[in-house]
């Protein structure tokens, strides 16, 4: 089946440092790859996400590149803030079809000033 | 738009009882999803509804959970009788159209605690 693997937390960084968050997947065929971010006491909303091999989604100055030959999706941002504090989730849904969800586990991000 | 929309934010109830969480889906969006969220599983997936039919109810986890969507604007998930392991947030989200490359629109969710 469908699998989502990503590095777990947490994750600390001091404000302007450089983050990535590694996620890795298994599926059939070409999914599309989707990154969420979840802020304490809200629901997850879409960050970033990509449909085909070697598309870059990009949002806020977050990064992240399909990657078909590593099967990787890694989450880049050049200098975080104390804002971007929060759990990030990388997921599939597969190609074509139901589009069943597959989340990782999730890693929490805290930036200290 | 006010997104989804679900209720109540936070439910505390004691083993045995009925619990009914609710959930307003986006206007025109005709996927919905439930989700319980735990530090040990993660997000899980309950079930997902497709023009207000159950399509897939594989991750209802037993008989005790039930779920429910009457119309395009409106879904319950049940859960009857309560356990204190059902302690969760659940979520719920929707989607246009289903497909494969749309982003799923979560709702702020419900954290239920069953003493």
């Amino acid at each position: 089946g469908n699998s989502v693997t990503q590095m777990e937390g947490p994750v600390t960084l001091s404000e302007e440092a450089f983050l990535t968050i590694n996620c890795t997947y298994t599926a059939t065929g070409y999914p599309s790859l989707f990154w969420y971010v979840q802020y304490p006491g809200e629901g997850l909303q879409l960050l970033l996400k990509a449909t085909k091999a070697d598309d870059k989604g990009s949002n806020k100055g977050f990064e992240a590149t399909y990657r078909k030959e590593t099967t990787s999706f890694h989450l880049e941002k050049g200098s975080v803030q104390v804002s971007d504090s929060a759990v990030y989730f990388c997921a599939l849904t597969p190609s074509g079809g139901y589009q069943k969800v597959t989340f990782g586990i999730g890693t929490k991000l805290q930036v200290i000033p | 738009d006010a997104g989804v929309i679900q209720s109540p934010r936070h439910e505390v109830t004691e083993m045995g009882q009925e619990v009914t969480l609710r959930c307003k889906p986006i206007s025109g969006h005709n996927s919905l999803f439930w989700y319980r969220q735990t530090m040990m599983r993660g997000l899980e997936l309950l079930i997902y509804f497709n023009n207000n039919v159950p399509i897939d109810d594989s991750g209802m986890p037993e008989d005790r959970f039930s779920a429910k969507m009457p119309n395009a604007s409106f879904s319950t998930l049940k859960i009857q009788p309560s356990e204190p392991r059902d302690s969760a947030v659940y979520f719920c989200a929707s989607s246009p159209a289903g497909q494969g490359t749309e982003k799923l629109f979560f709702g702020s969710g419900t954290q239920l605690s069953v003493l």
